[in-house]
């Protein structure tokens, strides 16, 4: 079942401006991945942060995660016309995963 | 390069029509998925293997059913497709074990129409 719930549903920015999205959950996860969607295509992981971390950055990416707050957030620096996707969170326990719905993002050139 | 693949990407059935969606991995990853995806929304997971261990999930319909003949393959067969079920199926593989953190790795997915 769903457990993520993701904020914005939908962002459009302009290339160079950095985006945010968030996701809030409702139970006690192992860690917490983003992954994106291309249009019509698979999902491909980007990040992992597991639930004793705070902070993770991989390239122009950076998660946090609030254990307290059951929340995370994803943001992406200085976008590109190729950032424009569909951004998942999924919450894991074990080893299954649960998505939210997802935040659309349109990076306009 | 190691991944996973879906066959066919697209497929065209008619209602009632038995239709089967294939995926394989070159990773050798013990754990295989298959997820529904509608449009626009979050993809659900219908069921998955443990290795030989099928795992279903509660709220997947019988309607549904899958087969894993060995490591790299798995099938998601759909014995009486309704309009319901079209959809954009993906397959997704990970590594569990120990040390393992539960990435998955999904293939392109087989949009699914039913008319």
């Amino acid at each position: 079942s769903q457990q993520g719930e993701e904020d914005p549903q939908a962002l459009s920015i302009q290339e160079g401006e950095n985006a945010t999205m968030n996701c809030s959950y409702k139970t006690s996860i192992n860690n917490l991945q983003w992954y994106r969607q291309n249009s019509g295509r698979g999902l491909v992981h980007l990040i992992l942060i597991r639930s004793n971390e705070r902070e993770k950055h991989s390239g122009r990416l950076r998660v946090t995660l609030d254990t307290s707050k059951k929340s995370s957030s994803l943001l992406i620096t200085a976008s590109r016309a190729a950032d424009t996707a569909s951004y998942f969170c999924a919450t894991a326990l074990s080893y299954k995963l649960s998505f939210g719905a997802g935040t659309t993002v349109t990076v306009r050139a | 390069d190691a991944m996973v693949i879906q066959n066919p990407r697209y497929q065209v059935t008619q209602f009632g029509k038995p239709v089967t969606l294939s995926c394989s991995q070159t990773l050798n990853h013990n754990v295989m998925y298959w997820y529904q995806q509608k449009s626009s929304q979050a993809p659900k997971l219908l069921f998955h293997y443990y290795d030989k261990d099928f795992n279903n999930e509660a709220d997947t319909p019988d309607n549904f059913q899958s087969r894993r003949p060995n490591t790299s393959f798995c099938f998601l067969d759909i014995r009486s497709p309704g309009l319901g079920d079209a959809a954009m199926y993906l397959c997704a593989t990970s590594r569990e074990g120990t040390g393992s953190y539960n990435e998955q790795f999904f293939g392109p997915g087989t949009r699914l129409t039913v008319l």
